[in-house]
């Protein structure tokens, strides 16, 4: 099946360090797949933070970005400089090109911003 | 805002008993889903539905039903809870359109005695 795997938490860095979340996938039964990254903030559900279909592709928001490697399978999360208020829970997921978005999710990275 | 709220925020069951989580969405979406998260797993799936009426199976719904009575509500029953049910619940809608993102409520924290 689908799989995702993604850098074991707790990561923690220090206020301004820039910061890396490894993610790889597996897709054996998605020629295409989607590729996500949603946060989740303490107290909170599960929000997007950015999304790319298109292998080569860059997303980016709120100074995280993460390109769509078909080649490595990778869709790795980099922040240049973070901030206290990005300590949460980042999923890395994939998807089907399709309607119904049956997502494929990593076990999920803590990360923990020191002041 | 797209929003979707679950309800309750915490449930303390007995094992063998009935357990029903609910779910809300005022985003008229087409797309609901019911995923749970463990320690050491990913989010994964239970059911999902398309629109009111319809209900299908995710990847782990074996002791798990579910209701889409309305385009807003979707829930999930558990008929005879198990200890190994014990978990945090997310419920999730989507508009339907390929690569939707998908709107989360804040979680329902299950503990089955």
């Amino acid at each position: 099946g689908d799989s995702v795997t993604q850098t074991e938490g707790p990561v923690t860095v220090s206020e301004s360090e820039s910061l890396i979340i490894n993610c790889t996938y597996s897709a054996t039964s998605i020629a295409y797949p989607n590729l996500f990254w949603y946060v989740r903030y303490p107290g909170e559900g599960l929000q997007l933070l950015l999304k790319v279909i298109t292998a080569g592709q860059k997303g980016s928001s709120r100074g995280f970005e993460a390109t769509y490697n078909k080649e490595t399978t990778s869709f790795h999360l980099q922040k240049a400089s973070v901030q206290e208020s990005d300590s949460a829970v980042y999923y890395c997921a994939l998807g089907e090109s399709s309607g119904y978005n049956k997502l494929t999710f990593g076990k999920g990275t803590v990360l923990l911003v020191s002041p | 805002e797209a929003a979707v709220t679950q309800s309750p925020r915490n449930k303390v069951a007995v094992t063998g008993g009935k357990v029903t989580l609910s779910c809300n969405q005022t985003n008229n979406h087409n797309n609901m889903y019911w995923y749970r998260q463990d320690t050491g797993h990913g989010l994964r799936l239970i059911h999902y539905s398309y629109g009111a009426g319809s209900t299908e199976k995710g990847d782990i719904p074996d002791g798990y039903k579910a209701s889409r009575p309305s385009q807003e509500n979707f829930s999930l029953i558990l008929e005879l809870a198990t200890p190994s049910q014990t978990s945090v619940y997310f419920c999730a809608s989507g508009a339907g359109t390929s690569a939707e993102t998908l709107y989360f409520g804040s979680g329902t924290r299950l503990t089955v005695l």
